[in-house]
This record gives C-alpha cells, sequence and structure tokens, in this order.
C-alpha cells in the first residue's frame, strides 16, 4: 500500500542550529502539505503546495521557515535557525487532486523535532 | 487559528462501551472528516461525511453531521483497547483545517 514517507522519524537540535525535514508523497498526489503539531493539539497547517506551486502558506514563519518542492513530487521543509517554541512534530499529507472537498489526505508518520 | 473544536478533550471509558465525540467548526464546508492519530504517528483517515448527508456509516463508526449547527458527531460502538488514540475532525474553508482533538482511553 502506498504511503507518504517522512525523514528523519526523530530530530534533536540545538537552538539557532538548522534542521531539514524531507517528505515524499504518494505517487500521483498533486497536493502536498506540511503541518506542526504541538503536543495535545490538533495540526495546524504551515504550507500547501499544488504541484510545484505554493498555494497557501500564509501561516508559515517566512523569517525562519522555508519550503520548497521543485519538481512537484517530493519536498523539503528547512527551519534556520531553529527556537525552542519549534519543538512539535512536523507532519507531511498528500492529497490526489487539487478539489479539496473531494477526497482525503494521506498522512507520514511525522518528524519529531525536539530543539534544546 | 483554530477553525474547529471537538469535545470532550478526553474520554476514558470500559472497553465495549460506546464513545462519543463531538466536534464544532466555524465556517461553511463541503464535507468533514475524521481522522485518527496513534500516540506519537500520524493521521489515519477514518471517514468522510458530504455537506448534503446527515449520518454515515463505516463498521463500528457512526458519524452524523448538522450543517445547521455546524457540528459533527463520531460515535464508535464496542469500543476495544485498540481504538485508544486521539480522534481529529477536519475539514475545508479556505485551507483544510483539523480541530483540537479528543483522546480516547479505552481501558480492557
Amino acid at each position: 500500500e502506498a504511503e507518504v514517507a517522512q525523514s528523519p522519524r526523530y530530530k534533536i537540535t540545538e537552538k539557532s542550529q538548522a534542521v531539514a525535514f524531507w517528505c515524499d508523497p504518494i505517487s500521483g498526489h498533486a497536493t502536498l502539505y506540511w503541518y506542526r503539531q504541538i503536543l495535545g493539539q490538533g495540526p495546524e497547517l504551515l504550507v500547501q503546495f499544488q504541484d510545484e506551486s505554493v498555494v497557501d502558506d500564509s501561516q508559515l514563519p517566512k523569517d525562519r521557515f522555508s519550503a520548497e518542492r521543485l519538481k512537484g513530487v517530493d519536498s523539503t521543509l528547512k527551519i534556520q535557525p531553529a527556537e525552542l517554541g519549534d519543538s512539535a512534530m512536523y507532519l507531511c499529507a498528500s492529497r490526489r487532486g487539487s478539489l479539496e472537498f473531494r477526497t482525503e489526505a494521506f498522512f507520514g508518520q511525522g518528524t519529531r523535532l525536539t530543539v534544546v | 487559528s483554530q477553525q474547529g473544536e471537538e469535545d470532550p478533550q478526553a474520554l476514558s471509558i470500559q472497553e465495549g462501551e460506546n464513545a462519543t465525540m463531538n466536534c464544532s467548526y466555524k465556517t461553511s464546508i463541503n464535507n468533514l472528516q475524521w481522522y485518527r492519530q496513534n500516540s506519537g504517528r500520524g493521521l489515519v483517515h477514518l471517514i468522510l461525511i458530504r455537506s448534503n448527508e446527515r449520518e454515515k456509516h463505516s463498521g463500528r463508526l457512526r458519524v452524523t453531521l448538522d450543517t445547521s449547527k455546524k457540528s459533527s458527531s463520531l460515535l464508535i460502538t464496542a469500543s476495544r483497547a485498540a481504538d485508544t488514540a486521539s480522534y481529529f475532525c477536519s475539514f475545508f474553508g479556505n485551507q483544510f483545517y483539523f480541530g483540537t482533538g479528543t483522546s480516547l482511553t479505552v481501558i480492557p
């Protein structure tokens, strides 16, 4: 069964260091999302791609976060410099089409980031 | 900002009992979905209900939707210890939102 792949599963980094997460969506899924989930809360959208284009990055802290999906397939989310408050689970999800209300999203296992 | 809210925040029941969790949302929607998340893992899609549907069943799951009240409920019947997880409602307003989640513990 096809899955959304994320790596690494866990990451510990020091404050002010750079960190990057990788996501490989299900083949053929045009829409890709990055979410941040703080422990005990629901996921909050950071950025949404449609193919290689950013559709929504209104909640991405652009002074330190960047995301790209250069060939419209896999994606990288970067934080530089990391802050203590960035400790969270970072989830990647993909969806087959661009019509949001038609289909479910498939999630990866997430990357648990701890900033020390 | 959190566009959806679930209650209760936490629920603890005995195996075999039914579990009901509720979701209220603020925006207009085309459909509402429920996801499950085991501790420290990604989310798994459970069920989708369209805005023109009032009730939907899938195995031991029953979902209701009341668009006039902007609310939905998820009922898990005959709960099992393996149902222990967090449950999130999800819906599309101008982006794909999630609720705050209900943490369900099923005691064997």
